[in-house]
């Protein structure tokens, strides 16, 4: 079974700066997909970005980015020039190939500052 | 278009009592997932259908649970005899296709805005 671990239970910076959230995981499969999804007070998931594993460019979209390390099972995101409507439950996910949905860590709360 | 939608939005229940939450995917979404998610918990995975079967059930919490798609879209997750250990907001998502076997695609989900339960 595969399990997904973010380590910041909450973060807070402020407004304008950069921000690292922490993702790894362990799995023994070689083939499968991570995401970050975004969960504001609303409780909408939202896909923030995604990541296969075969590819070893780094996925961006605008201020999100991530730093997926596949030998060291690591897969953190990098939010640059945070801005307020960034807050939120932000959850890193799994799926490997087998017909299961997606597996999450326990999320970290990001609050930004003004 | 229009996103994945789910009702009741809040439902709010006696224990024992039998209830019923529905999901509407994507129009073209051939993928659907139910999950729940506790302050216990975290995110759990319940069941996923491709078209109008799951090939997998054993996500389901307790024999409690059960669910079902008919026509390929609108899913109903049901509950019996509710317990206050089910109290949690479920949460569906859908994709165009669902993933394939050797993890050699997978699409992305999108999620509807969930279905709070309190059992009381």
């Amino acid at each position: 079974a595969q399990t997904v671990t973010q380590s910041q239970p909450e973060m807070s910076v402020q407004e304008a700066e950069t921000v690292t959230l922490s993702c790894t995981y362990d799995t023994s499969e070689n083939n499968y997909y991570l995401f970050w999804y975004k969960q504001p007070p609303s409780r909408q998931m939202i896909l923030v970005i995604r990541q296969e594993a075969y590819k070893q460019q780094n996925a961006t979209e605008n201020r999100f980015s991530v730093n997926f390390q596949k030998a060291a099972k690591s897969f953190s995101l990098k939010i640059s020039d945070s801005q307020l409507g960034d807050t939120a439950m932000y959850f890193c996910a799994f799926q490997g190939g087998g017909a299961d949905g997606l597996t999450f860590g326990k999320g970290t709360h990001l609050i930004i500052q003004p | 278009g229009a996103g994945v939608s789910q009702s009741p939005s809040n439902k709010v229940t006696e224990k024992g009592k039998d209830v019923e939450l529905r999901c509407d995917p994507i129009s073209g979404h051939t993928a659907l997932y139910w999950y729940r998610q506790s302050l216990g918990q975290g995110l759990e995975f319940l069941i996923y259908f491709q078209g109008n079967s799951a090939p997998d059930k054993s996500g389901l919490p307790s024999d409690r649970f059960s669910a079902e798609r008919t026509g390929g879209s609108v899913s109903t997750l049901t509950i019996q005899r509710t317990q206050q250990e089910d109290s949690a907001v479920y949460l569906c998502a859908s994709s165009l296709v669902g993933p394939l076997a050797g993890g050699t695609f997978t699409d992305t989900q999108y999620f509807g805005p969930g279905t709070r339960l309190t059992v009381l």
